[in-house]
């Protein structure tokens, strides 16, 4: 089954301990995407990988790191939690042809204390 | 900068009602707009996608129309039913960016027997 796998489902850490939240997808898919959403601010990107080691931010890249080493990875990493990056974090991927359908993994929900 | 709003925030309809739900993007020059639905605590569904030289997709009971030259988009639902209840996003690819999309905050949707 073609999918999007991201864990933990749910995480509660404390400020300042690194913490790295797994993402996969099974559907050779060359873009991938980190995602946060805030209630009444939608989904806001974070960073995105057009290929492995390729990687840009997105808009809300400050406090995040990614890395792309293999092509169905893209792990986000949070090197020092703050409270305000306490948030559901979604990955997404897709293909880079005519009609690049974004499919997304089922959420992390990140509570930072 | 490219803004994207969705009309209204929330809606509360009878089941069998045919409804749209309305999205606006700032800058007409896109390269696509896909809908999204996101179920509670669940990730985001695919629905539709139009390309920007499309002016419709359709799939089941639901149709999604694009204008790109007033920034308009509407995704009408036929005979509604509770099956339907979730929160509706539309999101943006924009041709200078092809890398980023960008959402709006979404519309709540509510379908009652």
């Amino acid at each position: 089954e073609a999918q999007v796998t991201q864990n933990p489902r749910y995480l509660i850490t404390v400020t300042g301990k690194k913490l790295t939240v797994t993402c996969s997808q099974n559907m050779n898919h060359e873009y991938m995407s980190w995602y946060r959403q805030d209630p009444g601010l939608g989904l806001r990107q974070i960073y995105y990988s057009m290929n492995v080691e390729v990687t840009d931010k997105g808009d809300v890249p400050e406090g995040y790191k990614v890395s792309r080493k293999e092509k169905r990875n893209f792990p986000l990493i949070l090197e020092s939690p703050s409270p305000n990056q306490t948030s559901l974090y979604f990955c997404a991927s897709s293909s880079t042809g005519y009609e690049p359908k974004l499919f997304f993994g089922s959420g992390t929900q990140l509570s930072v204390l | 900068k490219q803004e994207v709003t969705q009309i209204p925030a929330a809606l509360s309809v009878p089941e069998g009602e045919n409804l749209v739900l309305n999205c606006s993007f700032t800058d007409s020059a896109i390269y696509n707009l896909q809908w999204f639905r996101q179920d509670p605590g669940k990730g985001l569904t695919s629905l539709l996608l139009i390309q920007s030289s499309q002016r419709e997709q359709t799939s089941g009971r639901l149709n999604a129309s694009l204008d790109k030259s007033s920034g308009r988009s509407t995704l009408y639902i036929a005979a509604s039913q509770p099956g339907d209840s979730a929160t509706y996003l539309c999101a943006v690819r924009h041709s200078g960016g092809y890398n980023k999309l960008i959402f709006g905050a979404g519309t709540r949707l509510a379908v009652h027997p």
